[in-house]
């Protein structure tokens, strides 16, 4: 099966920097790659996905990457905010989602 | 809000008992698929309902059970409940089988003591 592998696990940055977030995966067949951020006591929200046919996908202060060869696949978060405090999942699909571990982003103000 | 909703947000039951959790989708979204997230962990996946049939299951025991309803709501059965079983469950609905996208309800928190 598909195992996903994200770093770090925790991140803290300053108001205003950028954050990076990496996933690495292991099945070729995956071919939708979104990201989740799940704040405390709620479910996980999309806030950006890719496909595979695609290398790069912007929104806003968000941003996605994929390198299909290399099986890995980024979050970029500019000008950080306080409330992008969260933690943010990366997952692979082919049909069954699977998901990274998570990374704690903490944004002191 | 992702109008996908789960009921109850918190649940305390003891080993061996049984717990039935519920969710209700988004209309028109005929595929529901339920996770796992242990503290501190990703979502696991327990299985994936279409059209009111199980059609994917992860690596989860039999005594996970579900059920989908034609009026987009679903349940997930657990029996026998073990301590390990702990965690806050996730469903997710969309549209299709396919690669569409993903909405979570908020989770129910079960506690197995």
């Amino acid at each position: 099966g598909e195992n996903v592998e994200q770093h770090p696990s925790t991140l803290s940055v300053q108001e205003g920097d950028s954050a990076v977030i990496k996933c690495t995966y292991s099945d070729s067949a995956s071919n939708y790659f979104p990201w989740y951020k799940q704040e405390l006591g709620k479910g996980p929200q999309l806030i950006i996905d890719i496909r595979s046919n695609v290398g790069e996908k912007k929104d806003q202060r968000i941003a996605v990457t994929l390198n299909k060869t290399a099986k890995h696949f980024s979050l970029h978060i500019t000008e950080t905010q306080p409330e992008d405090s969260a933690v943010y999942f990366c997952a692979a699909s082919e049909g069954e989602f699977y998901f990274g571990s998570g990374t704690k982003l903490n944004v002191k103000p | 809000e992702t109008g996908v909703t789960q009921s109850p947000t918190h649940l305390i039951k003891t080993r061996g008992q049984q717990v039935t959790l519920r969710c209700s989708s988004q209309s028109g979204h005929n595929t529901v698929s339920w996770y796992q997230q242990a503290l501190g962990q990703g979502p696991q996946f327990i299985f994936q309902y279409y059209r009111e049939e199980e059609n994917d299951r992860g690596n989860f025991p039999p005594r996970f059970s579900g059920l989908q309803f034609p009026n987009y709501s679903s349940e997930l059965n657990v029996n026998a409940l073990e301590l390990d079983d702990s965690a806050l469950y996730l469903c997710a609905s969309r549209a299709d089988r396919g690669l569409g996208t993903q909405y979570f309800g908020p989770g129910t928190r079960l506690l197995v003591l």
